[in-house]
């Protein structure tokens, strides 16, 4: 059982380019999320998803979009990177039953520097 | 807005202590709380959740409470191990939030 996969694991950029994060989940969950964890600051929100299809905004949305077609992706894009989105990426997945929500996993994260 | 707070910031023991990490929270008004580990440039384990009906959780030797009214969580660390070396991060879900809100973590080395 893989859980959460993301790809790829490391990326080096240079400033303006483009490029788009995936993150696979075998679990069939309806919810996932996107992380960016910066060094003292903790995980931050950046998008999330509460299903095929749905997208919302998090906490710091800017420079960065969404897309949800397939319950099990979520795709994060980088549309013109900045040397400011240099972070560790983690995408999360969850759901909820009738004991409430359930805990998100994790994948391990892609490792992205823009130069 | 929810802030999430973790004192220390990082914590030296010698193995087999008992320890506790602690996470404060200004916003009481939460749906649940959530311990992870987190090992150096790997992603996050949870490791407890605790609904906000509850006052806590055990899983082995890891112990959660939670005061919601304090806006106070605690980890609680048996006999620690050189293994339980890590960062331990809490995470709060607020009342009509669907995502979480994170510490910024104890970094906890136990020496053997």
């Amino acid at each position: 059982n893989a859980g959460v996969t993301q790809t790829p694991k490391f990326r080096v950029l240079k400033t303006g380019q483009s490029m788009t994060l995936l993150c696979a989940q075998d679990m069939n969950h309806e919810y996932m999320y996107w992380y960016r964890q910066d060094p003292g600051m903790g995980l931050r929100l950046i998008h999330y998803s509460v299903g095929e299809g749905t997208t919302a905004k998090g906490e710091v949305p800017d420079g960065y979009n969404v897309s949800r077609l397939k319950k099990q992706n979520f795709l994060l894009g980088l549309e013109s990177a900045a040397p400011s989105q240099t972070s560790v990426y983690f995408c999360a997945s969850s759901y909820r039953d009738s004991g409430g929500y359930q805990p998100q996993h994790f994948g391990d994260g892609t490792r992205l520097s823009i130069l | 807005k929810q802030e999430v707070t973790q004192i220390p910031a990082a914590l030296s023991v010698p193995e087999g202590e008992n320890l506790v990490l602690n996470c404060s929270f200004t916003d009481s008004a939460i749906y649940n709380l959530q311990w992870f580990r987190q090992d150096p440039g790997k992603g996050l384990t949870s490791l407890l959740l605790i609904q906000s009906s509850q006052r806590e959780q055990t899983s082995g030797r890891l112990n959660a409470s939670l005061d919601k009214s304090s806006g106070r969580s605690t980890l609680y660390i048996a006999a620690s191990q050189p293994g339980d070396s890590a960062t331990y991060l809490c995470a709060v879900r607020g009342t009509g939030r669907r995502a979480l809100t994170f510490g910024s973590g104890t970094r906890l080395q136990v020496q053997p």
